[in-house]
């Protein structure tokens, strides 16, 4: 139990577009999910915390115009990279967890190229 | 605070040999702690994890340290296989800071047949 899913798995895009990443609890309803950033031989850095029907939490240093999060049902939250640029080129996870637990489950995560 | 290396620390090992894979965590007040495997091109996945009011916990041939004077953490793999080659990643949540999950540096372990 427990899954997460990302889509897409991948994307590739042109410098100036948005892209739109979907993270997807299967069998659990995910109260708050969380958006980390990856770069190569790098650690995860969380981007933003968001609670169902509520506002994303932003860290310190990421933009939330850039970065739109969605989190409209307890089991869906979208990231929107709008106008990417290819510094955005990262590998982007989100993970998810219910009322209550320090528990996270993290989806596969997905590799941005923006070219 | 957070630790963000610009290369992973690696370790290699023979197959068959126990490896330790060691985390300096940087908050003293933190209260839980959770190994991480990630595999390339994977997203993190759970391995242990340990509260701080503990100090050793086992799972099946793994084990976490917990040493919270000198805040060192260590993950101990018994009979290393190729199957644990990946990232491992430490990581700490404090709920005095909003329960955030901060990741450690992370560690490459290749394991040698």
């Amino acid at each position: 139990g427990a899954v997460v899913s990302q889509h897409p798995s991948w994307v590739i895009c042109k410098s100036g577009t948005s892209v739109k990443i979907e993270c997807r609890s299967l069998d659990f309803q995910a109260t708050t999910m969380f958006w980390y950033r990856q770069f190569p031989k790098q650690s995860l850095m969380l981007m933003a915390t968001s609670n169902e029907g509520s506002k994303a939490t932003y860290e310190q240093g990421v933009e939330k115009d850039k970065f739109l999060i969605n989190h409209a049902s307890l089991t869906l939250s979208t990231l929107t990279v709008t106008s990417a640029h290819p510094e955005d080129s990262s590998f982007y996870i989100c993970s998810g967890s219910t009322s209550g637990t320090d528990t996270q489950y993290f989806g596969p995560g997905t590799r941005l190229t923006v070219l | 605070g957070e630790n963000v290396g610009l290369h992973l620390p690696t370790l290699s090992v023979q197959e068959g040999d126990n490896s330790i894979i060691n985390c300096a965590y940087s908050n003293s007040a933190s209260d839980y702690f959770i190994w991480y495997k990630q595999e390339s091109g994977k997203g993190p996945q759970f391995i242990i994890d340990i509260r701080s009011n503990m100090d050793k916990r086992q799972g099946q041939r793994v084990t976490v340290l917990l040493n919270k004077t000198v805040k060192h953490l260590s993950l101990q793999i018994a009979a290393t296989q190729p199957g644990d080659s990946a990232v491992y990643f430490c990581a700490e949540i404090s709920y005095n800071q909003g329960g955030k999950l901060i990741f450690g540096q992370g560690t490459e372990l290749s394991v040698k047949p």
